[in-house]
């Protein structure tokens, strides 16, 4: 597509709910990146994949939130059991290699 | 650990004006360095990136940034705001696969 694309857009989840995020990066990128904004604040990273493999995981606040990429292109993140806490804008970017990242418009979390 | 300190949280410009958002940076090694721009409900869009080179880099929208290595900083700059450049903006420090961001800088642009 003409650029990464998250759905849904909004996300509203009970306390405890699980939730799924998806993340369509640029076609032929290899890199992805998910980072969590919270209200207020700059991005902060949770994950990072080249192709399938998930390179670093050190962002992932804690073992609710779980990632794959398992054919290499589309993303889900996934978080179990959520908390208000987990109340952010998720955003999900896409690179070629080592150049820059294109990001999409997010995913904003709301839990009640 | 590397960081991003952006000292402004808010700054109001005339429109005309010129702008200098400032973003000072920790990192250990060569700093892959970003000004990303946010309007409201959308993603991140990328204004200009520094790996190497020329210190002075230029990017879209008429923004032009310089990377200063003895002051560890990273300012971003525009001779003319137009109305259509408020937003927030934020600067980054690589390396590209895991950038720490700063807190941003809201850019109000008054008539």
């Amino acid at each position: 597509g003409a650029g990464v694309s998250q759905s849904p857009r909004y996300k509203v989840a009970k306390r405890g709910q699980d939730v799924a995020l998806r993340c369509d990066p640029i076609s032929g990128h290899v890199s992805l990146f998910w980072y969590q904004q919270a209200l207020g604040q700059g991005p902060e990273f949770l994950t990072y994949f080249q192709n399938e493999a998930q390179l670093d995981k050190s962002g992932l606040p804690s073992d609710r939130f779980f990632a794959e990429r398992p054919e290499g292109s589309v993303s889900t993140l996934k978080i179990q059991r959520t908390q208000q806490e987990d109340s952010a804008v998720y955003l999900c970017a896409s690179s070629l290699r080592e150049t820059e990242a294109f990001f999409g418009q997010g995913t904003r979390l709301t839990v009640v | 650990a590397q960081s991003v300190t952006q000292p402004d949280i808010h700054i109001t410009v005339s429109e005309g004006a010129s702008l200098e958002l400032r973003c000072n940076y920790s990192y250990g090694a060569t700093p892959y360095l970003f000004w990303y721009v946010q309007s409201p409900g959308q993603g991140l869009q990328l204004l200009l990136k520094y790996f190497s080179g020329d210190t002075l880099v230029q990017g879209i929208k008429g923004f032009e940034a310089e990377f200063k290595r003895s002051q560890s900083s990273f300012n971003l700059r525009k001779p003319s705001v137009h109305w259509s450049d408020a937003a927030e903006y934020f600067c980054a420090v690589g390396p590209y696969s895991t950038l720490t961001f700063g807190k941003g800088t809201m850019l109000l642009v008054s008539p």
